[in-house]
């Protein structure tokens, strides 16, 4: 079946990198996603990769995927304050639809 | 682009009552998503549209909730009777390439 697994809490300190991780397990998802979603707002796009990549990077953000294992990363570099946030995976579901599987979300407190 | 405009942003209502979310997706977007968020459920796809017809409405809890988007700026999601279960935060989203959805600020529900 469709699952996205991800941890619940990460806590780190200001200036330290981040790494938020997922599982997945539909091995024919062609594109995963990260989401961030700040107190009190909607759910905001990231970045994303596509399948056949194993690493994007943009700016602080980078993303890691090892496709043997279904094991998807999310690294933000020298985090800070305002990056405290829930962050969500995400895997597209297979077939020809727009639904998203979604993780329940990753909680990062970023300590000053 | 003003993105997607929820209304209203907060709602209490007593059990029983019907209720009624308002969307109104971004210009030019074919996909509009809605979801409900808890935090034992997480974020659950209710229901989505494509050019205004519903294409999967599996997620839509039980004959309580209906969803309607009489044209390509606006859609409703009505819930009638409502129960304190129903209380959460509900989005929409709207899409127009695969995975890349733009949400909404969300309505706060509060069913007593």
């Amino acid at each position: 079946g469709e699952d996205v697994e991800q941890s619940l809490f990460l806590s780190v300190r200001e200036g330290d990198s981040s790494v938020i991780n997922c599982t997945y397990t539909d091995s024919s998802s062609t594109y995963l996603y990260w989401y961030k979603q700040e107190p009190g707002a909607g759910l905001q796009l990231l970045t994303y990769i596509f399948s056949n990549m194993d690493m994007k990077q943009d700016q602080r953000l980078t993303v890691l995927l090892n496709k043997k294992d279904k094991h998807l990363s999310l690294r933000i570099a020298d985090t800070q304050t305002g990056d405290s946030a829930i962050y969500f995976c995400a895997e597209q579901s297979p077939g020809n639809n727009r639904k998203l599987i979604w993780g329940l979300g990753t909680s990062l407190a970023v300590n000053p | 682009d003003a993105g997607v405009i929820q209304s209203p942003r907060h709602e209490v209502t007593e059990m029983g009552q019907e209720v009624t979310l308002r969307c109104k997706p971004i210009s030019g977007h074919d996909y509009l998503f809605w979801y409900r968020q808890t935090m034992m459920r997480g974020l659950e796809l209710l229901i989505y549209f494509n050019n205004n017809v519903p294409i999967d409405d599996s997620g839509m809890p039980e004959d309580r909730f209906s969803a309607k988007m009489p044209n390509a700026s606006f859609s409703t999601l009505k819930i009638q009777p409502s129960e304190p279960r129903d209380s959460a935060v509900y989005f929409c989203a709207s899409s127009s390439r695969a995975g890349e959805q733009y949400f909404g600020p969300g309505t706060r529900l509060t069913v007593t």
